[in-house]
């Protein structure tokens, strides 16, 4: 069964407009959440951690402004505006259980990505 | 601030035959984990292996191994036996180790086609 689920997994976005995608967690085990963003060179960035329902961070990059929330314990969003014009950009979810101290593996789960193209 | 550098961008192997991925880092962390991931054909990434920094001993999964050489910031991912399903791009990363929630950092990546 997977962890992580994302939607949509690819979607063509108007220029000027703005994408909301979901990431759902299959495990309420896993709390920590972030959000990863991919381009097409292969480089993976981080963007967020997100722990707690509620939780909410800004971010700007080049090429692309987020917006990252936290809706439950099960449910992380983020929202990608601002796209460059003719950019491809996948973002990836990820879930770790974090026990912290000695404890922690640092292992982290990821979902298969959404695949964002501005037209 | 961390760093992982993977100089190959690209290795091409015949099926059966060991590869050696090599990947750097720096950091100012005194304990912290190395991971090497695999992102298959679909995109989904999916960790291999770890090794932890403050163990000497070199971690083996599977056919997957590691060459951990800390004076030289340096972790290796050795695979033995490569299979056909082996090609993927291969993303070494690392991340400090008590702090729950803590970022990964990533390499560049290699992408691995292994020829029949």
């Amino acid at each position: 069964v997977t962890l992580l689920e994302q939607n949509p997994r690819w979607r063509l976005v108007p220029r000027g407009q703005a994408v909301n995608l979901r990431c759902i967690l299959k495990n309420s085990q896993y709390p920590w959440m972030s959000w990863y963003q991919q381009d097409l060179q292969k480089q993976l960035q981080w963007l967020f951690t997100l722990r707690s329902p509620g939780d909410k961070e800004v971010k700007s990059l080049p090429g692309a402004d987020y917006l990252a929330t936290r809706v439950t314990d099960t449910e992380l969003r983020l929202q990608v505006a601002n796209m460059s014009q003719g950019r491809t950009l996948y973002c990836t979810c990820s879930a770790e259980k974090g026990l912290g101290g000695r404890g922690n593996t640092g292992q982290l789960y990821f979902g298969e990505g959404s695949k964002l193209t501005v037209l | 601030a961390q760093k992982v550098t993977q100089t190959q961008t690209s290795i091409s192997v015949m099926e059966k035959t060991t590869v050696t991925m090599d990947c750097v880092y720096e950091t100012q962390d005194s304990s912290y984990f190395l991971f090497w991931y695999k992102q298959t054909a679909s995109g989904e990434i999916v960790f291999l292996i770890r090794q932890d920094s403050y163990k000497k001993e070199n971690a083996t999964v599977g056919h997957y191994s590691l060459n951990f050489q800390k004076p030289k910031s340096s972790i290796g991912l050795i695979i033995t036996a490569t299979q056909i399903e082996d090609s993927a791009v291969y993303f070494c990363a690392m991340r400090e180790v008590y702090n729950a929630g803590a970022k990964l950092t990533f390499g560049g990546g290699t992408r691995l086609t292994v020829r029949p």
